[in-house]
């Protein structure tokens, strides 16, 4: 059965600073992965999507993730935080058979002034 | 806008009663899925419905039911409910191919 781990329930980085969000998964097949963002009281936005193509997946708002098979990881980055990326961060893999999303216990960024 | 609908936004109800929750799918998406979200359980797959049949089964109480209809809109059903049923439902929808989900803004369901 497919699952992620988010390594992280809460990360706290300076304005400007860099931005690491852990994620493992596990999977038997080749993964469909995703990272979601959901801002206090709103829905979930995707952020970007790792469907088995490059490794390094870009996305919205200067997110970026690296797909490393070998280390089973899907870890989000950006280089630089914002004050507005203060949000909560959902690590997902699409299940192969029934093609459900499995979230993960989800990160909780906190951006300092 | 991601294109997915849910009504209502709110909902504030008694314990003991039924509700209705509605969801609409991004148009041409065949599948739909619910989700809830609390602060002591996070995020926690539902159910999943594709082209009208029962595709996949999470944490779903036997309290709660879902369908999808043919014109592929979709209804979350609570009934009993209790204090602890409070929490935010979200739907999503997607299409066959490995693409992403696209999430409504969710249906705040208040027990009091």
């Amino acid at each position: 059965a497919q699952s992620v781990t988010q390594l992280d329930s809460h990360v706290s980085v300076s304005e400007g600073t860099p931005v690491l969000l852990r994620c493992n998964y596990s999977s038997s097949y080749s993964p469909s992965l995703f990272w979601y963002v959901q801002h206090p009281n709103k829905g979930l936005q995707l952020l970007l999507k790792y469907t088995s193509a490059a490794t390094l997946v870009k996305g919205i708002n200067g997110f970026e993730a690296e797909f490393k098979k070998s280390e089973t990881s899907f870890h989000l980055t950006k280089p630089s935080a914002h004050m507005s990326d203060a949000a909560e961060y959902f690590c997902v893999v699409r299940s192969s058979g029934t093609y459900k999303y499995i979230f993960g216990t989800g990160t909780r960024l906190k951006v300092l002034a | 806008d991601s294109g997915v609908t849910q009504t209502p936004k709110h909902l504030i109800t008694a314990t003991g009663q039924r509700v209705t929750l509605r969801c609409s799918p991004r148009s041409g998406d065949l599948s739909v899925y619910w989700y809830q979200q609390s602060l002591d359980q996070g995020l926690q797959f539902l159910i999943q419905y594709y082209n009208g049949e029962e595709r996949a089964k999470g944490n779903i109480l036997e309290r709660f039911s879902a369908q999808q209809f043919p014109d592929l809109h979709s209804e979350l059903n609570l009934s009993s409910l209790e204090l602890g049923d409070s929490a935010l439902y979200f739907c999503a929808s997607s299409g066959d191919r490995p693409t992403e989900a696209f999430f409504g803004q969710g249906t705040r369901l208040t027990v009091v």
